[in-house]
This record gives C-alpha cells, sequence and structure tokens, in this order.
C-alpha cells in the first residue's frame, strides 16, 4: 500500500488559508488520494478525496501534482474550529483505509 | 451526509467482563464496516474488516478470540472485547463503506472503553 509523508504539526493564523502538504511518491495509477481530520476525542471526518484532477468542496480544495505523487489540502479561511490533526491518506486497492500519524494544525487566533 | 452511530459513547468495566460496541448505518446500507483502535496522541490502528454475512478479517496481531466482529446485516456490526483487561483501555472507532470500496468511508463518534 502506498505510504503518505506528511508533517507532524503546522500553526496558522485565524482567517488565513491553511495549506497542509502531503508526499505519496509510491501512489499507482487508480489509487485515490483522501483527506480526513479528526478533532479531539471524535471519530475522523471525511473532507475530500481525488484521483488526478483538482477537487473543491464545501470545506477544502485538493489540489495534486501531475505526477500525483504529492498534494495539498487548502482550507481557505481557517478557524479555530478547525483545529484537529489531518490525515492524508491514499486509498488502495484493498480498501482499507490505513491511517499515519497525520499533521495537528493549530489555528491560532 | 450518510450517517454512522456508534454506541455506547464512553464505558467503564471491570477487569474480567466483556463489553460489546454497536455501529450503525443510519441511511445507507454498509456492506463492509472497519474497525479501529485508537491509544492517546496516537494514530488510528486498524483492527479488522467486517463484510455482512462472513467472517471478519483480523489485522496481523490482534487477536480474534479476543475481539469478536459480528456484521450479521447490512446496517449493524458489532465489536466484543471479551474478558476486557486494562491494557485494553483505548478509543475505539467504527467506519462503514458505503457503495464500493472506492466511495468514502464514514465514521462513528468512537467509544471510549476504561478497564478497571
Amino acid at each position: 500500500d502506498a505510504k503518505t509523508t506528511q508533517p507532524t504539526s503546522m500553526d496558522c493564523a485565524e482567517g488565513r488559508a491553511a495549506n497542509l502538504p502531503c508526499n505519496h511518491s509510491t501512489i499507482s495509477g487508480n489509487e485515490y488520494v483522501y483527506w480526513y481530520r479528526q478533532i479531539h476525542s471524535q471519530g475522523p471526518q471525511y473532507i475530500i478525496h481525488g484521483l488526478k484532477n483538482n477537487e473543491t468542496n464545501e470545506m477544502a480544495s485538493l489540489i495534486i501534482t501531475e505526477d500525483r505523487k504529492s498534494s495539498t489540502l487548502i482550507l481557505p479561511h481557517a478557524t479555530l474550529r478547525d483545529t484537529a490533526v489531518y490525515y492524508c491518506i491514499v486509498f488502495p486497492n484493498t480498501g482499507k483505509l490505513i491511517f499515519g500519524q497525520g499533521t495537528t494544525l493549530q489555528v491560532k487566533p | 451526509g450518510a450517517v454512522v452511530s456508534q454506541h455506547p459513547s464512553w464505558v467503564i468495566c471491570k477487569s474480567g467482563t466483556s463489553v460489546k460496541i454497536e455501529c450503525r448505518s443510519l441511511d445507507f446500507q454498509a456492506t463492509t464496516m472497519f474497525w479501529y483502535r485508537q491509544f492517546p496522541k496516537q494514530s488510528l490502528m486498524l483492527m479488522a474488516t467486517s463484510n455482512e454475512g462472513s467472517k471478519a478479517t483480523y489485522e496481523q496481531g490482534v487477536e480474534k478470540d479476543k475481539f469478536l466482529i459480528n456484521h450479521a446485516s447490512l446496517t449493524l456490526s458489532t465489536l466484543t472485547v471479551t474478558s476486557a483487561h486494562p491494557e485494553d483501555s483505548s478509543f475505539y472507532i467504527c467506519s462503514a463503506s458505503q457503495g464500493t470500496p472506492w466511495e468514502k468511508l464514514f465514521f462513528g463518534s468512537g467509544t471510549q472503553l476504561s478497564v478497571l
């Protein structure tokens, strides 16, 4: 299964865009990139996913590089409620979602 | 979005007793459910994959006789921690797959188990 690498932690000022990077250099052609976040003591929340093209929804935007070896999750206007652990996951053919360590995003006033 | 309900939210039990955790998909049929365990300040660890009507598939190192999983219907999976011990204390989370494996997973709110 493709492995992902994310920074351990990041800070972001409230109201600014939060850009969370993820490396997935061993991703296969038919594997999707998924992003979830987990607020303390809750179940993970789905944010967005994509295959090749950039994606946008009401929560965030996902930018995937042309070679698909990395991606960036963008929260356009971070709020204090966006403070959470963000997981970038490659969804393999096995269908099992394997979580890495994720990035702890701290949004500061 | 789809909703996955997990109960109880927290449970405290004595060592040696068994605890059952329920995971329900409220507005969709979940052909596959997953069970995770999470220790403090750590990531989620996949325990097992549960398919409706068949035996669960356990990840390496997870004792299938200790963590009994039943997926009797398309909307309900249960995890029973048998003869619980303090080291089983953890945050247990279920997730359900809507559609094929390519679709997004929806997660329950988790169950905090404390074994005294």
